[in-house]
């Protein structure tokens, strides 16, 4: 059980354009999503936090307008990345969570901007 | 901010118990301690939680200490498909957040 997954595992766009990433509860119905990048060798970074059917809570320094993020329904959460640029080149990883203590992971969406 | 210090590398023979530390000296009372492993270019794999009993479940053990401000993960027969980074993270009491420290990457040798 409690089962995430990711949509795309991969993605490359060119600079400018806008990439949507998915991440579904398979087994359960989660309350809560979190977002997190992570730059190569480096730990995983808490973006936002999103509650189903309301806004997302962006963590200090993260851009809201660049990076959308929606929680329509108890077990699809998705970020958008808009206007990417290199920079944003990362790997992108949901989690969510059923009202219990602990969050369960998505595989990851590996992002190269071009 | 994690609230987790842990080392940044160990290594383990296979076949034998790997013992990962974790201090979490400002740990608040009603703070729980989760431990998670991430191997390569996955996603983190939760393995163990607790608050102040020492836990064990099918993949390991957590042993907290009595003024809960150090915790250690024990994996009791480490095999290959061990080596990953091992985190430690404190959940925050205003939410179900879960800040990342910088994790110990553990290898198991032949």
């Amino acid at each position: 059980g409690a089962v995430v997954s990711q949509h795309p595992s991969w993605v490359i766009c060119k600079s400018g354009t806008s990439v949507k990433i998915e991440c579904r509860s398979l087994d359960f119905q989660a309350t809560t999503m979190f977002w997190y990048r992570q730059f190569p060798k480096q730990s995983l970074m808490l973006m936002a936090t999103s509650n189903e059917g309301s806004k997302a809570t962006y963590e200090q320094g993260v851009e809201k307008d660049k990076f959308l993020i929606n929680h329509a329904s108890l077990t699809l959460s998705t970020l958008t990345v808009t206007s990417a640029h290199p920079e944003d080149s990362s790997f992108y990883i949901c989690s969510a969570s059923g009202g219990a203590d602990t969050q369960y992971f998505g595989p990851g969406t590996r992002l190269t901007v071009l | 901010d994690a609230k987790t210090t842990q080392p940044p590398s160990m290594d383990c023979a296979e076949g034998r118990a790997a013992n990962l530390p974790c201090n979490h000296s400002t740990i608040s009372g009603n703070e729980y301690v989760y431990w998670y492993r991430q191997i390569h270019s996955q996603g983190p794999q939760y393995i163990i939680h607790g608050l102040k009993n020492n836990e064990t479940n099918e993949m390991a053990s957590l042993i907290i200490t009595e003024d809960r401000k150090s915790s250690t993960l024990i994996l009791p027969h480490a095999t290959l498909r061990d080596t990953a980074v091992y985190y430690c993270i404190v959940r925050v009491l205003t939410g179900n957040q879960f800040y990342f420290g910088t994790g110990t990457s553990l290898t198991v040798i032949p």
